[in-house]
């Protein structure tokens, strides 16, 4: 129940496209929903996050969608651009879970020049 | 503003050598902080936290062990390194006794074996 499923697991799109993962979890007591970008040896870092008042989040090109009765929340990248490829990580916390983060698997995004 | 460092960057070690990672958080007090591990192309997985000095939990039974001898630093540790212990290893922090906290992460340690 603490598990967060995301998908792809690796994506390829073209430069100006719509990059889109998506993410879904089971434990509803989670309460934060960040997204993290990270490059080939490099440590994540904090790209966007999300709590569940709201059903969609914008910063920049980068846009969450949260649904809560579905339990699934998304990450939109506009005008994708060659340097947006790296790995995204979703993620879910919880008061109840200690502030421990419950990471998906990740998505390795490719975009084409 | 706050920033945190991992030492060393990378790292080859023989078969049943001992660890010892470090990491050390700045521009913040009573931070919580984490040891995560990532293998190859794979998520993350959390081997430790602490939400204060002295105070370790384990998420993942291991030969790895951790400590905080000070608020701002953690370390990972191991007497005898294992073939299986080879990976990407990450330490992050975030605000201590606060809810809905991002974690930072820091640049991690590469750790071979051999």
């Amino acid at each position: 129940q603490q598990q967060v499923k995301q998908s792809p697991q690796s994506l390829i799109v073209q430069k100006g496209g719509i990059s889109i993962i998506n993410c879904a979890y089971e434990n509803t007591a989670f309460d934060y929903f960040p997204w993290y970008q990270q490059f080939p040896g490099k440590g994540p870092a904090l790209l966007i996050a999300i709590r569940p008042d709201v059903s969609e989040k914008k910063e920049g090109r980068f846009t969450i969608s949260f649904n809560k009765s579905a339990k699934q929340f998304s990450l939109h990248i506009m005008d994708s651009q060659p340097g947006d490829s790296a790995t995204y990580f979703c993620a879910a916390a919880s008061d109840n879970y200690g502030q421990n983060f419950v990471f998906g698997p990740g998505t390795r995004l490719s975009v084409l020049p | 503003s706050q920033t945190i460092h991992q030492w060393p960057a990378t790292l080859v070690q023989p078969v049943g050598s001992p660890l010892s990672l470090e990491c050390t958080v700045e521009g913040t007090s009573n931070p919580n902080l984490y040891w995560y591990r990532q293998a190859a192309g794979r998520g993350l997985q959390l081997l430790f936290y602490s939400v204060g000095i002295g105070q370790i939990s384990s998420e993942v039974p291991q030969n790895l062990s951790a400590s905080r001898p000070q608020d701002r630093q953690f370390i990972l540790s191991s007497k005898k390194l294992l073939l299986s212990d080879s990976g990407f290893y990450l330490c992050a922090w975030s605000a201590g006794h606060k809810v809905n906290q991002p974690q930072h992460f820091g640049d991690g340690t590469r750790l071979s074996i051999l």
